[in-house]
């Protein structure tokens, strides 16, 4: 039972250049949460999605990011125009379609690290 | 902003337990406490959680003072490979975790 699979592990853009970070739930999750971690800081909450929905989008800035989720394939963190202060972890986690609420634990994905140059 | 406080590092000898302590003095009655830790360039991975009673599972123990204003996360036998960073954090119905900074934990040879 493969846990949350993060691809690239590793991504090396230049400026202005576009990222795309993908995240496959584990098997039979359908929701997926996004997070950044600068370093030596802990995890910021970015967005929370469903299957064909955005959820909670309060943590994304406004410009230049977006996440989706499609009913079929892995969900997409997609930055355009990548600036050096993106440079960071990006996380994602995942849970069951039932979420279980604060009486349950998160499995994360290994994470992209993103670098801008 | 986090609702937990924590020591910033810790070091411990292999082998022996570990005490991680985690203050959360404005906790609510509903709220869960959590620990994640995070390994070196890996990403979080879940230790523990409760509520009110004391936990025990594979990984480590969780006491909660009665009042529920701090928490112990307990290694009863650390190793290198637990050498992280721990993160307290107290979590309600919200989906969102809210992460401080956590605990180095360094485990000497």
């Amino acid at each position: 039972n493969a846990g949350v699979m993060q691809n690239p592990r590793h991504l090396v853009r230049r400026r202005g250049q576009e990222a795309r970070l993908r995240c496959s739930p584990m098997k039979g999750h359908s929701h997926v949460y996004w997070y950044r971690q600068l370093p030596e800081e802990g995890l910021k909450f970015m967005v929370y999605l469903q299957k064909e929905n955005i959820i909670d989008e309060s943590g994304m800035p406004k410009e230049r990011f977006s996440a989706e989720f499609p009913k079929e394939g892995p969900s997409i963190l997609r930055i355009q125009q990548v600036v050096r202060g993106d440079s960071a972890a990006y996380f994602c986690a995942s849970s069951p379609q039932s979420d279980r609420g604060s009486n349950y634990g998160y499995t994360f994905g290994s994470g992209t690290r993103l670098t801008v140059v | 902003d986090a609702k937990t406080t924590q020591p910033n590092s810790m070091e411990s000898n292999e082998e022996e337990p570990v005490h991680l302590p985690c203050n959360h003095s404005t906790i609510s009655g509903t709220d869960y406490i959590h620990w994640y830790r995070q390994l070196p360039s890996q990403g979080p991975e879940y230790v523990i959680h409760g509520l009110t009673s004391n936990v025990n599972n594979r990984m480590a123990s969780l006491a909660i003072a009665e009042d529920r204003k701090s928490s112990t996360l307990i290694l009863h036998r650390a190793t290198l490979r637990d050498a992280a960073v721990y993160y307290c954090i107290l979590r309600d119905s919200n989906y969102q975790l809210i992460w401080g900074a956590g605990t180095k934990l360094i485990i000497k040879p």
